[in-house]
């Protein structure tokens, strides 16, 4: 089965406590990125890659890190998290980054306290 | 810089009756547009898409979506609305020329009443 899968689902840290949020997908695809949802104000892009050793800036990356060292996996890593990054993160792919649809993974909602 | 609105944060409906959820967006250039859909504790699901040719587009569970140039709009529909709809759908877009990321609009709010 096609998937875009995330974890851990659910994690309550505390402030300045590193933490990686593992993504991985089965389908083959160049292109993955990082969103955060928060209340109002939609999916919001935290990072992206085009391809392997390949990542941009999204519009939110401030205290973010990526790496995409397989083609398959592409983790999320706060390396001092703050109660500001609280939020439902949801990663994706897509064949390529242009014209095809993104297969989300299930969500990872984060608190930190 | 590519922008996305939805203008309404909620739309009611009945069950059996058409929905429509709004959806404008600005681009430099000409837009690939996107619509998903999020049920609760779910990721985004795709729903349909217009990249060029036919400016109404159909797609999955009854949806379709016209795209009009002239207004900048990508607007939702279903003929015939059922409860199971109730979700919160995002209206999204990319600008063809250069490399661009998605923008997602703030999300709409669909609910169906039986």
């Amino acid at each position: 089965e096609a998937q875009v899968t995330q974890n851990p689902r659910y994690l309550i840290t505390v402030t300045g406590k590193k933490l990686t949020v593992t993504c991985s997908q089965n389908m083959n695809h160049e292109y993955m990125s990082w969103y955060r949802q928060d209340p109002g104000l939609g999916l919001r892009q935290i990072y992206y890659s085009m391809n392997v050793e390949v990542t941009d800036k999204g519009d939110v990356p401030e205290g973010y890190k990526v790496s995409r060292k397989e083609k398959r996996n592409f983790p999320l890593i706060l390396e001092s998290p703050s109660p500001n990054q609280t939020s439902l993160y949801f990663c994706a792919s897509s064949l390529t980054q242009m014209n095809t649809e993104a297969f989300f993974g299930q969500g990872t909602r984060l608190t930190v306290v | 810089a590519q922008s996305v609105a939805q203008p309404e944060d909620q739309v009611n409906v009945a069950e059996g009756n058409p929905l429509t959820v709004k959806c404008t967006y600005s681009v430099s250039g000409n837009p690939y547009l996107f619509w998903y859909v999020q049920y609760p504790n779910r990721g985004l699901q795709f729903l349909l898409k217009y990249i060029t040719g036919d400016n109404l587009v159909k797609g999955s569970y009854g949806f379709e979506a016209e795209f009009n140039k002239s207004q900048t709009s990508f607007h939702l529909k279903k003929p015939s609305a059922l409860v199971s709809d109730s979700a919160l759908y995002f209206c999204a877009v990319r600008d063809i020329s250069g490399y661009s990321t998605l923008t997602f609009g703030k999300g709409t709010m669909l609910l169906v009443s039986p």
